[in-house]
C-alpha cells in the first residue's frame, strides 16, 4: 500500500485482557519499528525488525510484551494480561533501510485498558 | 544515557509571529538528527534531516540549523496550520534505533 497502516485504529481492553496490534508496512520496506507513545510525550522506542529478524527489543516495557513479524512483512505487537499503564497509542513505522529520513508512521492504535 | 530535551514544551504564537523550537541531545555517535511534525491523531511526518554541525535545510516557513550540541526549528511568519506537535529525534551511529525527544506544543492564532 501507499503508507503504512495500523488495525484497530481503538482498542478498548478490560485489564488482565490480551490484545493484538497489527502493522502493514509499506511494501518492499525491509526494516520495521514499534514505538510507544503517551499522551503528552514523545515516542517511545519499544522494538525493531530487520526482515523477520528482531534485531532490538531493548524497550519493550516487560514480558508481558511480544512481538513478531514471521515473514518480514505484517508484524503483530501482543500484549498480555493488560494493566492501567499500557494505555496509550502504540506507532508502527517501516523504512527502506533503517536510515531515520526514510521512516514512515502509521497512524497508530490508541489502545485504552479499563 | 543518550537523551534529547525540547523546549519550550508549548508555544502559542500569533500569525505572523516569527520564533524558534529548540532541541538538545546528548548522544554518543550522532548518525543523524531528525525532525518531525505530528497532528493530532496522526503518526509523525518527517520534515528534515541534519547531519553535520553548520549544516542548514529549509522547507517553506521552516528551517532546521544543528550545532554539536543542539538543533533549532526557526519557524519565519507562522500560519494557523502550523500548528501540530513538532518532535526532535537523534539517530545513533550504532544502530537504527531513533530516540524521540516529548516535543512542542506550537500553536498559531489567527
Amino acid at each position: 500500500g501507499a503508507g503504512v497502516s495500523q488495525s484497530p485504529r481503538y482498542k478498548v481492553a478490560k485489564r488482565g485482557q490480551d490484545v493484538a496490534l497489527r502493522c502493514d508496512p509499506i511494501s518492499g520496506h525491509v526494516s520495521l519499528f514499534w514505538y510507544q507513545q503517551a499522551l503528552g510525550q514523545g515516542p517511545e522506542f519499544l522494538t525493531y525488525f530487520q526482515n523477520e529478524a528482531q534485531l532490538d527489543k531493548s524497550g519493550l516495557p516487560s514480558d508481558r510484551f511480544f512481538a513478531e513479524r514471521p515473514e518480514g512483512s505484517v508484524s503483530t505487537l501482543k500484549i498480555q494480561r493488560t494493566q492501567q499503564e499500557d494505555s496509550a497509542v502504540y506507532l508502527c513505522a517501516s523504512s527502506r533501510d533503517g536510515r531515520g529520513y526514510g521512516y514512515t508512521f502509521g497512524s497508530g492504535t490508541r489502545l485504552t485498558v479499563v | 544515557e543518550d537523551q534529547v530535551t525540547q523546549s519550550p514544551e508549548a508555544l502559542r504564537l500569533q500569525e505572523g509571529e516569527s520564533s524558534s523550537l529548540n532541541c538538545s541531545y546528548t548522544v554518543s555517535g550522532l548518525r543523524g538528527l531528525f525532525w518531525y511534525r505530528q497532528d493530532p491523531g496522526k503518526g509523525p511526518e518527517f520534515l528534515f534531516t541534519l547531519y553535520s554541525a553548520g549544516e542548514e535545510k529549509e522547507k517553506e516557513r521552516l528551517k532546521a540549523t544543528l550545532t554539536k550540541k543542539e538543533s533549532f526549528l526557526h519557524i519565519t511568519a507562522p500560519k494557523p496550520e502550523d500548528s501540530a506537535t513538532y518532535l526532535c529525534a537523534v539517530q545513533r551511529n550504532r544502530d537504527d534505533k531513533i530516540i524521540f525527544g516529548k516535543g512542542t506544543r506550537l500553536h498559531i492564532l489567527p
